[in-house]
């Protein structure tokens, strides 16, 4: 079955270091992948995609690769700040999917300490 | 603010009860997206229309239906509720059905069936 896999446990780091989340997927063949970031009771907001033929993506302080191969995505915050804390949510659009119907991983909460 | 707004915030209701949510696009937009989100099944695709034409379909219910009006606002309705139908439900939109396209995601509304 298909399965899009984010850590379910929080990622606590401090202030100043670089954050690194990851998600894994299987059983999906994605024209890109997207990232996006979701604050308490608010609705994602979107962040970066990157496509199945771009290894790399950057935009300011974040990073997102994207390894066909090992079907991962690494989405790096660097010097992170106590405002970076939120949940990260990876999505997928499969190249069978009809329209613009985006699966999402479970998410990781990250939380940074001053 | 991300430009869709999405009425109303909250709505509390009983089993067996049914329910209309409503969401109005980014202006220019004529994509809508419906999602629902809950602790124990994350952020899932329920339907997507593009300028009131459904272009795809995710895991709907069948007691759940959507449109979009000729003035591209949407409504999903909800009916027959049930307990577990308690979740927050967001509307997205994006500008068509390219590729690639960002979706913007409203405030959501936080459905409670009781």
């Amino acid at each position: 079955s298909q399965k899009i896999e984010q850590n379910s446990e929080a990622l606590n780091i401090q202030e100043g270091k670089t954050a690194t989340l990851t998600c894994n997927y299987t059983n999906y063949s994605p024209a890109y992948l997207q990232w996006y970031r979701q604050d308490p009771g608010r609705g994602p907001v979107f962040l970066l995609l990157i496509r199945e033929n771009e290894k790399e993506k950057r935009k300011e302080r974040l990073k997102v690769t994207f390894d066909t191969t090992l079907k991962q995505s690494l989405f790096h915050i660097t010097a992170s700040q106590p405002a970076d804390s939120a949940t990260y949510l990876c999505a997928l659009r499969h190249y069978n999917n009809a329209g613009n119907m985006l699966t999402f991983g479970g998410g990781t909460r990250l939380m940074v300490k001053p | 603010d991300s430009g869709v707004t999405q009425t109303p915030k909250h709505l509390i209701t009983a089993t067996g009860q049914r329910v209309t949510l409503r969401c109005s696009p980014r202006s220019g937009d004529l994509s809508v997206y419906w999602y629902q989100q809950s602790l124990d099944q994350g952020l899932q695709f329920l339907i997507q229309y593009y300028n009131g034409e459904e272009r795809a379909k995710g895991n709907i219910l069948e007691r759940f239906s959507a449109q979009q009006f000729p003035d591209l606002h949407s409504e999903l309705n909800l009916s027959s509720l049930e307990l577990g139908d308690s979740a927050l439900y967001f509307c997205a939109s994006s500008v068509g059905v390219g590729d690639a396209e960002t979706q913007y995601f409203g405030p959501g509304t936080r459905l409670l069936v009781l």
